[in-house]
């Protein structure tokens, strides 16, 4: 298994551009989130689904979509990047109830 | 609302002292989960205990050992003989138990174990 799997690793963009992050999970987890990771502000939640074709939003969702049209795929998409949004952005399954498993990471910078 | 709060944000020991990494959490659902995940310097966030509302038993794991009182809506990780592959940054988080079972983090304490 390769478990949850994202990419780009790291990303530059430019002030709004817009752009997708992909996560996929080979694990047939119901659950998975997108979390961004600030310095003093832990993990905050992005949007999250419970299940094909069913997402919501988190804590802090604007600027952000997502869908998810399969079990194994859930991209985030930036619609016009702001400075704001520069971060390392955690995609993450789970079975129902469980631990949650990330993906390595996106480092996204914006200009 | 849930929330957890980790006042410690940075921590700094010799190697093989003994450390503890607090955690206080709030939410009134009566059945939850508490977890730890470790964040080391690489970046990537693993996951290490899973605990739910019901088992208040502590749990030893090597030299990782967990205490969760509800009493006092704690669940507090001890490091002994701390090593310098556990600097890293450690995360506690607690999850809803219905719908969603939303999960929220507190904010890390990152600790640096000196050689």
């Amino acid at each position: 298994n390769a478990g949850v799997t994202q990419t780009p690793k790291f990303q530059v963009l430019k002030t709004g551009q817009s752009m997708t992050l992909q996560c996929a999970q080979d694990m047939n987890h119901e659950y998975m989130s997108w979390y961004r990771q600030d310095p003093g502000m832990g993990l905050r939640l992005i949007h999250y689904s419970v299940g094909a074709g069913i997402t919501d939003q988190g804590e802090v969702p604007n600027g952000y979509n997502v869908s998810r049209s399969t079990t194994e795929d859930f991209p985030l998409r930036l619609l016009s990047a702001a400075p704001s949004q520069t971060s390392v952005y955690f995609c993450a399954s789970s079975p129902r109830g469980n631990e949650q498993f990330f993906g390595p990471g996106t480092r996204l910078t914006v200009l | 609302a849930q929330k957890v709060t980790q006042a410690q944000t940075e921590i700094s020991v010799v190697e093989k002292e003994d450390v503890t990494l607090d955690c206080v959490y709030e939410t009134r659902d009566t059945t939850y989960y508490l977890f730890w995940y470790k964040q080391p310097p690489s970046g990537e966030l693993v996951f290490l205990i899973r605990r739910n509302s019901f088992d208040e038993q502590n749990e030893i794991s090597g030299r990782y050992s967990w205490n969760f009182q509800k009493s006092t809506s704690s669940f507090n990780f001890t490091i002994t003989a701390s090593q310098v592959v556990d600097s890293a940054v450690y995360f506690c988080a607690l999850r809803h138990s219905g719908g969603y079972q939303k999960v929220t983090f507190g904010i890390g304490t990152k600790l640096q174990v000196i050689p």
